[in-house]
């Protein structure tokens, strides 16, 4: 499977724009990127997913370099309800289901 | 609207005694996933079922098992749970598999302890 790489923590200024980067640089050509986020004592929340193509929806955007080495999860304009640990996953297929391998996270503090 | 649903939210068993969580799930989805989330650590996967097949991972421990009834029905048994058992128990579901199809809806858990 591969692995990502993301900082343990990172702190914004609600309002602000939150930018959470991402390696996956073992990613092979048919993994998708997918982003969930998991607020204290919640089950995970999926965000937004991706495979080549920049993606945006109601949420976040995700940028994908284009050699897909890396990506980026955008919260355009952070409040404080988005405080929660954000997790990037490269999910294979693996014939009956993609499997998540969570890592560690990114834990975002918005402040005021 | 609760999609996912997890009951009871916070379980209390003894050492030994056999144990069931379950998950219900009104999206008629095909895959259902059991994850176990220990204290500031991240979900693990323990194993899922495609429709009627059972899939385990392979470092799951036999003292977890699964059973899948139906469609909108999936629950976890813990024969004998010790006191590293005790955790954050996540169901989830996904309406198939690939791309947009794998994305995975959560229940709110159910915390398990273990005295």
């Amino acid at each position: 499977d591969a692995k990502t790489t993301q900082p343990p923590s990172m702190d914004c200024a609600e309002g602000r724009a939150a930018n959470l980067p991402c390696n996956h640089s073992t990613i092979s050509g048919n993994e998708y990127v997918y982003w969930y986020r998991q607020i204290h004592s919640q089950g995970p929340q999926y965000i937004i997913h991706g495979l080549k193509n920049n993606e945006t929806n109601e949420m976040a955007s995700l940028i994908i370099t284009e050699d897909r080495k890396s990506s980026t999860l955008i919260l355009p304009h952070a409040t404080l309800r988005d405080t929660a640990v954000y997790y990037c996953i490269v999910s294979p297929y693996t014939g009956t289901a993609s499997k998540l391998t969570f890592g560690t996270g990114t834990r975002l503090q918005v402040t005021l | 609207d609760a999609m996912v649903i997890q009951n009871p939210r916070y379980q209390v068993t003894q050492f030994g005694k056999p144990v069931t969580l379950s998950c219900s799930q009104t999206l008629n989805h095909n895959v259902m996933y059991w994850y176990q989330q220990k204290s500031s650590q991240a979900p693990k996967l323990l194993f899922h079922y495609y429709d009627k097949d059972f899939n385990n991972e392979a470092d799951t421990p036999d003292n977890f098992q699964s059973r899948r009834p139906n469609t909108s029905f999936c629950f976890l048994d813990i024969r004998s749970p010790g006191l590293g058992d005790a955790a954050m128990y996540l169901c989830a579901t996904s309406r198939d598999v690939g791309g947009a199809k794998n994305i995975q809806y959560f229940g709110a858990g159910t915390r398990l302890s273990v005295l």
